[in-house]
């Protein structure tokens, strides 16, 4: 079966950096994907790591570890606009993505 | 990039109906396609999972003479909510798989009344 655990909410302020963690087990593993989705709207691609170890994309970075199964998105510079919920996916066997409950992130002032 | 076009973007439709939704890949050929829905507050659920030209594959739960899936091309893929019930309103998300990944449509927020 699928098993993807994220924190349900977090807090932070702006300016700071965040790190958002993600642990899976899933039968059969080809990658993970971060998404942001704001309230409404469909979401949206932030990062698919494939290999172990941190991908950096701008104030984004994303890392894996496949042993550990355990990934981490990184925000850094937080703005006003990146409150949102952020969704680790886990693709697996038959190309399923599966997704997370996602972790609904608050920037404040 | 890879663009998905996903209509309507909002239904209202009567309990008792039908309601068909369609998924495009602009740009790209779409060799597998996803059905996602979405209540208030959760994650996406992954509904079933289509190949172009064969029935599509169902999540353990999902009614699938209620939700009908079509995956007739390699660009277009329908969802149809069958006799449509008040517990059917959802946001529905199909995503296209294709040569650079994954990519998402804008959703459809169906609610019925």
């Amino acid at each position: 079966g699928q098993n993807i655990d994220q924190p349900t909410e977090m807090t932070a302020t702006e300016g700071a950096i965040v790190q958002i963690n993600c642990t899976y087990q899933t039968s059969g593993f080809n990658g993970l994907f971060w998404y942001q989705q704001h309230a409404g709207e469909a979401p949206t691609f932030l990062s698919y790591n494939v290999l172990d170890g941190l991908e950096e994309k701008g104030r984004f970075s994303s890392f894996l570890s496949r042993s550990k199964g355990y990934s981490y998105l990184l925000l850094k510079e937080l703005q006003m606009k990146d409150s949102a919920s952020y969704l680790c996916a886990v693709s697996g066997g038959y190309q399923k993505v599966t997704f997370g409950t996602g972790t609904k992130l608050q920037v404040i002032p | 990039g890879a663009v998905v076009s996903q209509h309507p973007s909002r239904v209202i439709c009567k309990s008792g109906t039908s309601v068909k939704i369609e998924c495009r890949s602009l740009d790209f050929q779409a060799t597998t396609m996803f059905w996602y829905r979405q209540f208030p507050k959760q994650s996406l659920m992954l509904m079933a999972t289509s190949n172009e030209g064969s029935k599509a594959t169902y999540e353990q739960g999902v009614e699938k003479d209620k939700f009908l899936i079509n995956h007739a091309s390699l660009t277009l893929s329908t969802l149809t909510v069958t006799s449509a019930h008040p517990e059917d309103s959802s946001f529905y998300i199909c995503s296209a798989k294709g040569e650079y990944g994954y990519t998402f449509g804008s959703g459809t927020r169906l609610t019925v009344v």
